[in-house]
C-alpha cells in the first residue's frame, strides 16, 4: 500500500514568488491535512480537506490556500511568499479521527 | 480551545534507561490521543494511539503509553532506551467533540538524546 507523497520534496523561492505543493493521500482516505513546521513555533495545523471541501483552516493569512480533487489529492498554495514562509510543510491523509494519520515526507520550503 | 502540553523540550537518558516523556492535554472530554516520532528531515512516524479502549496502550519500537483521564495525562515511556530512539517525538489530540474534524494539535516536541 503506497504512502502519502509529497513532491517537490524542496524547494527554494524569492520573496514575492508563489508556491505550490503537492499531496497524494493514501488510496482510500478522503481526509487530507496540511501543517507547517517551523522551529519557532513547531507543528501548526493550517487546513483540512475532505472530500473535496475545505473542513477546518487554522490561523494562517489568506496567502494560505488549498484545494482537493475529486481524486483525495490535495495542493497548498502559497502567494507573495515571505521569509517567515520558510517551513517544513507536511501533508497528513487520514481515514477518520479515530484512526491515525499517515504523514508524507514533507515538502522543505527555504524562502530567500 | 483544545491544547497539548509536553513537558520538557530536550531530554537525555543513558543507553538501557528509562525513557519518560511527558503529555498533558486540556479537555473535559477525552480526545483521541497519539505519539508520532520524527526523524531529521523526515515526516512523522505514529507510534502508538489511544482511542477509547485500553487504558494502556503499546506501540512499536517498545514504547507504550498510559491514559489517565484523573491526571488528563498520556506519557510516553520504554523501558530501555536504544540509540536508535534518538529522534523527536510529538503528542497529538484529535477532539472528540461534536462536529466533523481530523485535525490533530500537537505538542511542541521533545527532542530525545541517548548517551552511550
Amino acid at each position: 500500500k503506497a504512502g502519502v507523497t509529497q513532491t517537490p520534496r524542496y524547494l527554494i523561492k524569492t520573496r514575492g514568488q508563489q508556491v505550490t505543493l503537492s499531496c497524494s493521500p493514501i488510496s482510500g482516505h478522503r481526509s487530507v491535512s496540511w501543517y507547517q513546521q517551523t522551529p519557532g513555533q513547531g507543528l501548526q495545523f493550517l487546513f483540512e480537506y475532505f472530500s473535496e471541501t475545505q473542513r477546518n483552516k487554522g490561523n494562517f493569512p489568506g496567502r494560505f490556500s488549498g484545494r482537493q480533487f475529486s481524486n483525495s489529492r490535495s495542493e497548498m498554495n502559497v502567494s507573495t511568499l515571505e521569509l517567515g514562509d520558510s517551513a517544513l510543510y507536511l501533508c497528513a491523509s487520514r481515514k477518520d479521527r479515530y484512526t491515525e494519520a499517515f504523514f508524507g515526507q514533507g515538502t522543505r520550503l527555504t524562502v530567500v | 480551545a483544545q491544547s497539548v502540553t509536553q513537558l520538557g523540550s530536550h531530554v537525555s537518558v543513558s543507553e538501557g534507561a528509562l525513557v519518560l516523556l511527558r503529555c498533558n492535554y486540556s479537555s473535559s472530554v477525552p480526545p483521541y490521543l497519539f505519539w508520532y516520532v520524527q526523524y531529521p528531515n523526515q515526516g512523522l512516524q505514529l507510534l502508538l494511539k489511544y482511542t477509547s479502549a485500553a487504558t494502556l496502550v503499546k506501540g512499536i519500537n517498545g514504547f507504550e503509553a498510559e491514559f489517565k483521564k484523573s491526571e488528563t495525562s498520556f506519557h510516553l515511556t520504554k523501558p530501555s532506551a536504544h540509540m536508535s530512539d534518538a529522534a523527536e517525538y510529538f503528542c497529538a489530540v484529535t477532539p472528540n467533540r461534536g462536529g466533523a474534524t481530523n485535525k490533530l494539535i500537537f505538542g511542541t516536541g521533545t527532542l530525545l538524546a541517548v548517551q552511550p
